[in-house]
């Protein structure tokens, strides 16, 4: 089954204005982790949201996690053309240490 | 800041070759793993190593997969007789502590041809 699905698939918006993504999974989890991947590149470590934790900050970047929706979401504030990538959310489950991948959203922002 | 480091950053090999993939690992860190991304694909779990043997290993990694660790330093993915679907990006990580962030490094793109 698929551990980290996010949506939408494709986003795209205006240099200035928000990005929100969503990701769902289906089993209990340590933490959840965003990643950004730029074209071609490797993969960024953004933020990780541990499962007892609701909200973390950094820079333009918001994650929240709802366990009880098995849910979290990104939001990154005030895009830049730079902010054009592929996010993605990746879960660790709960005794466990790899994680698990969703598909991804693309990101594109034009100036 | 420390970095995962993987060597070499592309690699072209003929079908049915074998290709040893090369990760230095952030030094200090006790897990390790190999991932995957098929072109335009999600990134899929291989394989997780800690205390010098496979943790867990995905449905992926047959016995065409081998992975070790042969000093305190290298970590390496072993793919025996290529096939043209092994052609991805191979992405190895690394962790500290259970429950913090894993870094992974940029990746060795092998194209089997």
């Amino acid at each position: 089954s698929q551990q980290g699905e996010e949506d939408p698939q494709a986003l795209s918006i205006q240099e200035g204005e928000n990005a929100t993504m969503n990701c769902s999974y289906k089993t209990s989890i340590n933490n959840l982790q965003w990643y950004r991947q730029n074209s071609g590149r490797g993969l960024v470590h953004l933020i990780l949201i541990r499962s007892n934790e609701r909200e973390k900050h950094s820079g333009r970047l918001r994650v929240t996690l709802d366990t009880s929706k098995k849910s979290s979401s990104l939001l990154i504030t005030a895009s830049r053309a730079a902010d054009t990538a592929s996010y993605f959310c990746a879960t660790v489950v709960e005794y466990g240490n790899k994680l698990v991948f969703g598909a991804g959203t693309i990101l594109r922002v034009k100036s | 800041e420390p970095e995962v480091t993987q060597t070499p950053s592309h690699q072209v090999t003929q079908m049915g070759q074998e290709v040893i993939l090369r990760c230095v690992p952030i030094s200090n860190h006790l897990y390790f793993y190999w991932y995957r991304q098929i072109l335009g694909q999600k990134v899929e779990f291989l394989v997780s190593f800690y205390n010098n043997e496979i943790s867990e290993k995905s449905e992926i990694f047959d016995d065409q997969f081998s992975v070790e660790r042969p000093d305190g330093s290298n970590f390496t993915l072993k793919i025996r007789s290529t096939k043209l679907e092994d052609s991805a990006m191979y992405f190895c990580a690394s962790l500290g502590l259970p429950n913090t962030e894993a870094f992974f490094g940029q990746g060795t793109r092998l194209t089997v041809v």
